[in-house]
């Protein structure tokens, strides 16, 4: 099976500019789920999306959003660019399913974003 | 809210040694899941180890073992005979067993502890 893909895997943008990232689950797997990544503030969860509806949202501001489409693949956007946005963001599928191994989270190799 | 603690930035150990990583986790959840993650300097987070809080045993995926203490909310990861390929970012998450009300689909993680292998 494939695994988790993102694309792309670096970008570079400046301050105001808005951006899209992309997340294609491995096959099979209907949740899909967002992390910022930082030296200072570590992994923090984004949102997590399954079968095209958002079920949880972590404290982040209203310019991070997200979708989930038919084919599970995500995209996550955000708007009005700051430099503190600058991260690795990585998306996480898992089959999101009951049980315990359905809701492992398999991660892809992450976009690095520069928020100059 | 949950949160997960590695107390230990870094750490080392000789190539062929065995290394103990700490982590430790505050929650008033009675059932969860645990994960110990590795992140090596191309980025790719890889699961290693994976715990459910209602089984006594101790989990094991071959070098990697763990120590699993639910009363003192205590999941240290033991890795025996250490390899280079071994040297990554480790990360303990906890994830809740609980999935009403849309807010625990998602992994709590800890700051991570950056381990080096010497040869």
């Amino acid at each position: 099976k494939a695994g988790v893909t993102q694309t792309p895997r670096y970008l570079i943008k400046t301050r105001g500019q808005q951006v899209t990232l992309s997340c294609s689950p491995i096959s099979g797997h209907r949740s899909v789920s967002w992390y910022q990544q930082t030296p200072g503030q570590g992994l923090q969860f984004l949102f997590e999306y399954f079968s095209e509806t958002q079920r949880n949202k972590g404290n982040f501001p209203g310019r991070f959003s997200g979708r989930q489409f038919s084919n599970s693949r995500s995209e996550m956007n955000v708007s009005t660019l700051e430099l503190g946005d600058s991260a690795l963001y990585l998306c996480a599928s898992s089959a999101g399913t009951v049980g315990f191994r359905a809701y492992e989270q398999f991660f892809g190799p992450g976009t690095r974003l520069t928020v100059l | 809210a949950q949160t997960v603690t590695q107390s230990q930035p870094e750490m080392s150990v000789q190539e062929a040694e065995t290394v103990t990583l700490s982590c430790t986790y505050d929650t008033s959840e009675s059932d969860y899941y645990l994960f110990w993650y590795k992140q090596p300097p191309s980025r790719q987070m890889i699961l290693v180890i994976r715990q459910e809080a209602y089984k006594q045993q101790n989990a094991t995926e071959n070098r990697f073992s763990v120590n699993f203490q639910k009363a003192a909310k205590s999941f240290s990861l033991k890795i025996s005979d250490s390899q280079l390929g071994d040297a990554a970012m480790y990360f303990c998450a906890y994830r809740s067993a609980f999935v009403s009300g849309g807010s625990n689909y998602k992994l709590t993680f800890g700051k991570g502890t950056l381990l080096t292998v010497n040869p």
